[in-house]
């Protein structure tokens, strides 16, 4: 069975520091994806990224990072330069099987403050 | 706006009433998950279709749970005769099965709380 764990419940940072988020999963499927999802207070899952098993490249998109390690089964994410609007909590997720439901790891909740 | 719409945003009912919830997906998507988020928690699936049939449960959803999506479009999900336990954020995303994973798109979330 697939499993992610979240071990930072709650981080609290100041605006312009950078963050890494963490994320280890444990999957027996030999393709899978890994995703990362922000939720805001309103409550909406956004998308931010998706990787699939195959592609251990990192990936920069603006100020928002990935490092996805496979020998350590490892997908942190990292946040540069943090913003008040970077509040949230952040999903680390898995996907894999046919049916490609998704299981979430518990969650950190980000608090940047001014 | 064409994401996928969720109704009604909140519910909050009585211990042993009935409640359906509905989810409009984002047109010609196929797949459409039902998942659950308790507080402090992140979701767990519940359920999903491709098309109109249902190809799979989780076993958190009790007898208590029917979900249906008629025609391959909206979906119902209806809980009966609720529980407190089952207070909680039934979110609804849809995909676009082309053979190799694509993203799912989330709904706002239906709030259900029982009293």
């Amino acid at each position: 069975a697939q499993k992610v764990t979240q071990a930072q419940t709650e981080i609290s940072v100041v605006e312009k520091e950078d963050v890494t988020l963490d994320c280890v999963y444990e999957t027996r499927d030999t393709t899978y994806y890994l995703f990362w999802y922000k939720q805001p207070p309103s409550g909406e899952l956004v998308f931010l990224i998706r990787r699939n098993s195959f592609d251990e490249q990192n990936e920069i998109s603006g100020r928002y990072s990935w490092n996805f390690q496979k020998s350590t089964s490892s997908f942190n994410f990292t946040i540069t330069a943090s913003q008040v609007v970077d509040s949230a909590v952040y999903f680390c997720t898995h996907s894999g099987g046919s049916n490609y439901k998704l299981t979430f790891g518990k969650g950190t909740l980000l608090t940047v403050n001014p | 706006d064409t994401g996928v719409s969720q109704d009604p945003r909140h519910k909050i009912t009585k211990r042993g009433q009935n409640v359906t919830f509905r989810c409009d997906p984002i047109s010609e998507h196929n797949r459409l998950y039902w998942y659950r988020q308790t507080l402090g928690q992140g979701p767990e699936f519940l359920t999903y279709f491709q098309n109109e049939a249902q190809l799979e449960k989780s076993r958190l959803l009790s007898d208590r749970f029917s979900a249906e999506r008629p025609k391959g479009s909206f979906s119902t999900l209806e809980i009966q005769r609720t529980e407190q336990g089952d207070s909680a954020m039934y979110l609804c995303a849809s995909s676009l099965d082309i053979g190799s994973y694509n993203e799912q798109f989330f709904g706002p979330g239906t709030r259900l709380t029982v009293l």
